[in-house]
């Protein structure tokens, strides 16, 4: 069965600095996955996917993620956090063609000035 | 375009009392789904329609009845609200087939007292 686990419940940062949140996944076959982001009170953004199509992903807003099949994690990291960046993050495998995804407990990002 | 909304935004109930989640889309999705977001658990599928016409049960389902009521609309129904249903309800949709993102709306905030 799919899984993910987000291995940090916290991570703060200061403006300018990299940012690293860290996902190990499970599966009984090649994943597809995604990270999302959510600001506070809104919905979900999907900040990028992965499809097999590349191992290395880059999204919206200066995100990137790099799927390694050894170690089977998907670490999300952009080289300079803005304060907008400040949102809990969520690592998400796709099970069932699509129809089924599973999140991580997600990763709240604080930014400090 | 609107993409996912949801109505209502927030709603307080009494444990016993029933209401309905309302959800619709303009993106001419096929799929459609319900989540539950508690703090430190991400999000958890709690009913799916994969396209018109169909509904299934997803991981957390006990207590919540779904309508597809056209290819735009998905209801959730609580027929008898208890405590432990006070979450936030997400509502998504998504292109059938591939492995396409699923796109979220805001958000319904429910409290079950």
């Amino acid at each position: 069965a799919q899984s993910v686990t987000q291995l940090d419940s916290h991570v703060s940062v200061s403006e300018g600095t990299p940012v690293l949140l860290r996902c190990n996944y499970s599966s009984s076959y090649s994943p597809s996955l995604f990270w999302y982001v959510q600001h506070p009170n809104k919905g979900l953004q999907l900040l990028l996917k992965y499809t097999s199509a590349a191992t290395l992903v880059k999204g919206i807003n200066g995100f990137e993620a790099e799927f390694k099949k050894s170690e089977t994690s998907f670490h999300l990291t952009k080289p300079s956090a803005h304060m907008s960046d400040a949102a809990e993050y969520f690592c998400v495998v796709s099970r069932e063609y699509g129809n089924k995804l599973v999140f991580g407990a997600g990763t709240i990002l604080r930014v400090k000035s | 375009n609107a993409g996912v909304t949801q109505t209502p935004k927030f709603q307080v109930l009494k444990t016993g009392q029933s209401m309905t989640l309302q959800c619709a889309q303009d993106m001419n999705h096929n799929s459609m789904y319900w989540y539950r977001q508690d703090p430190g658990m991400g999000l958890r599928l709690i009913y799916y329609s994969a396209s018109e016409g169909t509904t299934d049960k997803g991981e957390v389902p006990n207590g919540y009845n779904v309508s597809r009521l056209n290819k735009r609309e998905f209801s959730l129904r609580l027929e008898s609200a208890a405590p432990s249903q006070t979450s936030v309800y997400f509502c998504a949709s998504r292109l059938a087939g591939g492995l396409w993102e699923q796109f979220f709306g805001p958000g319904t905030r429910l409290t079950v007292l």
